[in-house]
């Protein structure tokens, strides 16, 4: 059972574009919610987070849409770079719980 | 300033054997966490430790063993090794349960042949 799905394995956009990573979760329990970004080679960073509370956050090049109703939210790079190529996994928090649940990640390749 | 730092890199080993891969970290998080990573299937969590002292399973803990040496060093053993833990494994640490911003190692390999 995927609490947490990421239904894009890849996409593929030009440098100075917008890039929009989506991801849907079942579990209304989930309060907490994390994009994590991963090189190869390397072990997933941190890249932003939102809580239940808000429906939008914003750090630089990089803002996280979260709509309830739909179980549903979003990453969006503006403006996409080349080194923004990695896999990002979008990651939820249940309600006072101790673990996060990770999508399948989506692998996002940004041509110069 | 390690982070969280896993041991070894890489490993091959044959059906059966047994191996226990380490991990540190220095940032005085009270959490400790080992997931597994295969293709298609995102990052899954095999045993997770919310404080020194406890250990929980997670999504996936068959076949697996943890210890919280303290509150620095959380181990993960394989008891006897299938190709079906044929994966890359990581550990990570978080300071609260709040935010659950996770810091992660850089990985173990493993190839169980």
């Amino acid at each position: 059972d995927q609490q947490v799905k990421q239904n894009s394995p890849s996409l593929s956009v030009q440098e100075g574009r917008i890039s929009i990573l989506n991801c849907d979760y079942t579990n209304s329990m989930f309060d907490y919610f994390l994009w994590y970004k991963k090189y190869p080679a390397e072990g997933p960073t941190f890249l932003i987070s939102i809580s239940s509370i808000k429906d939008k956050n914003e750090d630089g090049r990089f803002t996280v849409f979260l709509n309830k109703s739909a179980k549903h939210l979003s990453l969006h790079i503006v403006p996409s770079q080349p080194g923004d190529s990695a896999v990002y996994f979008c990651a939820a928090k249940e309600t006072s719980g101790s673990r996060l649940t990770f999508g399948e990640g989506t692998q996002l390749t940004v041509n110069p | 300033n390690a982070g969280v730092t896993q041991t070894p890199k890489f490993q091959v080993l044959k059906t059966g054997q047994s191996m226990t891969l380490q991990c540190a970290q220095d940032m005085n998080h009270n959490s400790m966490y080992w997931y597994r990573q295969d293709p298609g299937m995102g990052l899954r969590l095999i045993y997770y430790s919310a404080s020194e002292g406890t250990t929980d399973k997670g999504e996936v803990p068959n076949g697996y063993n943890v210890s919280r040496l303290n509150k620095r060093e959380f181990s993960l053993r394989l008891e006897s090794a299938a190709p079906s833990q044929t994966s890359v494994y990581f550990c990570a640490s978080s300071r609260d349960r709040a935010k659950m911003r996770a810091f992660f190692g850089q990985g173990t390999r493993l190839t169980v042949v």
